[in-house]
């Protein structure tokens, strides 16, 4: 079935670094790709998407490219800040009842 | 004004008892889904009511029963708790275009003592 890797984490960084979290994805068809965050003692928000291939979602910073031929939605961000410490969600869409199936999660922790 | 929101946002209970977990959403979405996160973060889809119509229903023990009397409430039911039910359970809902993602709740923190 589908489904979604993401890198382990925690991933441990100082504020103004740079961010990278990667994300693969196994799929039949052609999903929606979405980047979710939850805040410590929070619910999922949703932080970017990419609807097709090439496409670029974008957000608060964050970045991700939808690329097919790798089959990947990697979350990048040029500068972190201590407020991004979260964990991020990696997902996609499948099947005909738009099911939002998740990565494991990476947790990330930045700090001053 | 919240979008979605899940009542109780905590609970704790005995082995062996029942227990209700109620949810609504306010965005005029057509449909609705529980998710439980485990202790790992790990999220797995549990139930999904399209206008009251069931849906998805993942390999979920049959003491675990969705109830959906309209299109804006989302119930969960949990009979004999048992210790291994001890999770976050998300409510979430969508409007029937997939690419617009998923709204969740806050979530209800669920301990079986």
């Amino acid at each position: 079935g589908d489904s979604v890797t993401q890198m382990e984490g925690p991933v441990t960084l100082s504020e103004e670094a740079f961010l990278t979290i990667n994300c693969t994805y196994t799929a039949t068809g052609y999903p929606s790709l979405f980047w979710y965050v939850q805040y410590p003692g929070e619910g999922l928000q949703l932080l970017l998407k990419a609807t097709k291939a090439d496409d670029k979602g974008s957000n608060k910073g964050f970045e991700a490219t939808y690329r097919k031929e790798t089959t990947s939605f990697h979350l990048e961000k040029g500068s972190v800040q201590v407020s991004d410490s979260a964990v991020y969600f990696c997902a996609l869409t499948s099947g005909g009842y738009n099911k939002l199936i998740f990565g494991a999660g990476t947790r990330l922790a930045v700090h001053p | 004004d919240t979008a979605v929101s899940q009542t109780p946002k905590y609970l704790v209970t005995q082995m062996g008892n029942d227990k209700s977990i109620k949810c609504e959403q306010n965005l005029g979405h057509d449909t609705m889904y529980w998710y439980k996160q485990d202790s790992k973060k790990f999220l797995k889809i549990m139930f999904s009511y399209n206008n009251k119509e069931l849906i998805i229903n993942e390999t979920v023990p049959n003491r675990f029963s969705p109830k959906s009397p309209d299109k804006a409430h989302l119930n969960l039911h949990i009979n004999s708790l048992e210790l291994g039910d001890s999770a976050v359970y998300f409510c979430a809902s969508s409007h029937r275009d997939r690419d617009l993602g998923y709204t969740f709740g806050s979530g209800t923190r669920l301990t079986v003592v």
